[in-house]
Order: structure tokens, then sequence, then C-alpha cells
């Protein structure tokens, strides 16, 4: 079935520093979500792209849906310790049932 | 918050029983989805309803089952429990069935022994 590569699987970083994650299938999508969940909790969105090359910023994070639409960026800029967590991709299907295929995830965790 | 409600959060029971768990969705949305999520693994999607109706089959077990009722909330019955069956079961709404955004609820832990 379909897959979403998403890397890295995890990273630690410095408070301050930018953060860069990916996630790329070998199928095309039509929508791409970002997600980050915190332990316990739910995933919430973060970004919604509906566009290929569209480029969607949400306070220090930013987000692109790449041209080909096999993949998606997330860029989180001056990381602060509330961003640890878990960022999930998810990418709807342009065929069929329009289902949600959603990535691995990245695991963030931030040093102060 | 994101809207969307679940029960119960947490469900303790034993191989071989059945438990029912429970959504609301958010107010106006008519799609549900259910995604299971396992200790360090991502979501994977089980089914959507759409206003009452099945729209979507993912990685389902047959001993799962979901519906969606008027009043637009849903249920996801798992029985014949097992151990691997021990995971995060997630509920999620979205207005309608395509191009659209999910909010997550809080989820429910169920633990098999």
């Amino acid at each position: 079935g379909q897959q979403l590569n998403q890397s890295p699987q995890s990273m630690f970083i410095q408070e301050g520093e930018d953060v860069s994650m990916n996630c790329t299938s070998s199928s095309i999508f039509n929508t791409w979500l970002w997600y980050k969940q915190d332990p316990g909790e739910g995933p919430v969105l973060l970004i919604a792209l509906y566009k290929a090359g569209e480029l969607t910023s949400n306070g220090r994070l930013t987000a692109q849906f790449g041209i080909t639409r096999k993949d998606s960026f997330l860029n989180i800029s001056a990381s602060i310790p509330s961003d640890v967590g878990i960022y999930f991709c998810a990418g709807q299907l342009t065929s069929g049932t329009y289902k949600y295929i959603f990535g691995t995830g990245t695991r963030l965790k931030v040093l102060a | 918050d994101s809207g969307v409600t679940q029960t119960p959060k947490h469900l303790i029971t034993a191989t071989g029983q059945r438990v029912t768990l429970r959504c609301s969705p958010r107010s106006g949305d008519l799609s549900v989805y259910w995604y299971q999520q396992s200790l360090d693994q991502g979501l994977q999607f089980l089914i959507q309803y759409y206003n009452g109706e099945e729209r979507a089959k993912g990685n389902i077990l047959e001993r799962f089952s979901a519906q969606q009722f008027p009043d637009l909330h849903s249920e996801l019955n798992l029985s014949s429990l097992e151990l691997g069956d021990s995971a995060l079961y997630f509920c999620a709404s979205s207005v309608g069935t395509t191009k659209e955004t999910q909010y997550f609820g809080p989820g429910t832990r169920l633990l098999v022994l």
C-alpha cells in the first residue's frame, strides 16, 4: 500500500536552532497536513497545504507542498522548549477513497 | 480544544472481551474518521463515515466495526480483543469528505491484559 517516508525519525536540537523535516512518497497527493502530537494527546493541526508549490506559515512554522506533489517540508525557526513533541505529516491521495496516509512521525527534542 | 470529544479516556480490559469507543465530532462536521496508534507508531487509518454511511475503509480488522448515528456521533466496536489491540484510538472529524482538514479528539487509550 501507499507509504509516507518521514525523516528524520528523531532529532535533538539546541534551543534557538532551526529545524527541518520532510515527508516523501511514491504516490501523488492533493493535500498535505502537518500535525503535532504531545504525549497522551491527540494530534493538533499545524498547517494545511492544498496546492502544489504552496508555501504557508503559521508563526515560526513554515510548510511547503512539493512541486511534484509527492513530498512536503516543515521548517521550525528559532526552536523553543515547547516545540518538543512528535510531528506527523499526512497526505491525502488524489484517487479513490480520499483517505489520509500518515507518516511515522519525527520526534523532536529541544535542549535548553 | 479541537471540539472533538472521545470517551472513555482510558479503558482496561481482558483478552477476548468486547469494548465500544465513542466519538462526538465537532459541531457541523459530517465526517468521522477512526485511527489506531500503537506504541511508537504512526497513525493507521481504520475507517471513515460520512453522514451516517461508510465512506472509506483502511486497515480495519474484521473483529472491529464502526457506525455513525443520526446525531453524527460514532462508535468503534472492538471484539475478541487481543493483546496486540492495545493502542491509542483516535477519532477525527471534518466538514465533508474530500480535501477537508481533519481535527482530532484526545483519544482513548486501550489496554488489553
